[in-house]
């Protein structure tokens, strides 16, 4: 079965701290997807990033970066010096590679950064 | 290029009625996805059509169905509302983007009373 646990329901920080919101997945695939998804308050989900199970290496895409690894079931998701643009609830989400058509969720982190 | 469309914004319905939504893919492409983002459920897996045909199917009770329209257009139909059907409805399409990717649209909201 596939889960992914997002165990941090609500993180509040202020402008300019960073800030890593903690993605743990579970799957039996060997070739799978997971993503990040930003949902703002107007309730639309951006798509944030995409990894393949067989590329660890990490990815830094401006005040962004992503850490993937493999050994731990965790691709978890750093912000740099947070802005208040940054508020959002972000998710964490994976596809087996067979089933690219299906996500699987995690319940969300919701960060709030305070001015 | 054109984000993927949804419509209405906003939907109230009584229970026991029918709630239509409705979904258009980017451009070009042919597979739609449907989500449900109920309160306390997070984010479910509804509905896949592509060319014409639903491919898949979450785990959701019959009175969910939907179609997709020859022009690769969606509509997903809810039937006999019951109050816990009140949710964020979001679709999703594959884009230009990378390959597997799902992009969403604004989704719609329905109250149902």
């Amino acid at each position: 079965a596939q889960k992914v646990t997002q165990a941090q329901t609500e993180i509040s920080v202020v402008e300019k701290e960073d800030v890593t919101l903690d993605c743990v997945y579970e799957t039996r695939d060997t070739t799978y997807y997971l993503f990040w998804y930003k949902q703002p308050p107007s309730g639309e989900l951006v798509f944030l990033i995409r990894r393949n199970s067989f590329d660890e290496q990490n990815e830094i895409s401006g005040r962004y970066s992503w850490n993937f690894q493999k050994s731990t079931s965790s691709f978890n998701f750093t912000i740099t010096a947070s802005q208040v643009v940054d508020s959002a609830v972000y998710f964490c989400a994976l596809s087996a590679a067979w089933d690219t058509d299906k996500l699987i969720f995690g319940t969300g982190t919701r960060l709030q950064v305070f001015p | 290029e054109a984000g993927v469309t949804q419509s209405p914004t906003h939907l109230i319905k009584t229970r026991g009625q029918q709630a239509t939504l409705r979904c258009s893919p980017i451009s070009g492409h042919t597979s739609v996805y449907w989500y449900q983002q109920a309160l306390g459920l997070g984010l479910q897996f509804l509905l896949w059509y592509d060319e014409g045909e639903e491919r898949n199917r979450g785990n959701f009770p019959p009175r969910f169905s939907g179609r997709q329209f020859p022009n690769y257009s969606s509509e997903l139909n809810v039937n006999a509302l019951e109050l816990e059907d009140s949710a964020l409805y979001l679709c999703a399409s594959p884009g230009v983007g990378l390959a597997d990717t799902q992009y969403f649209g604004p989704g719609t909201r329905l109250t149902v009373l």
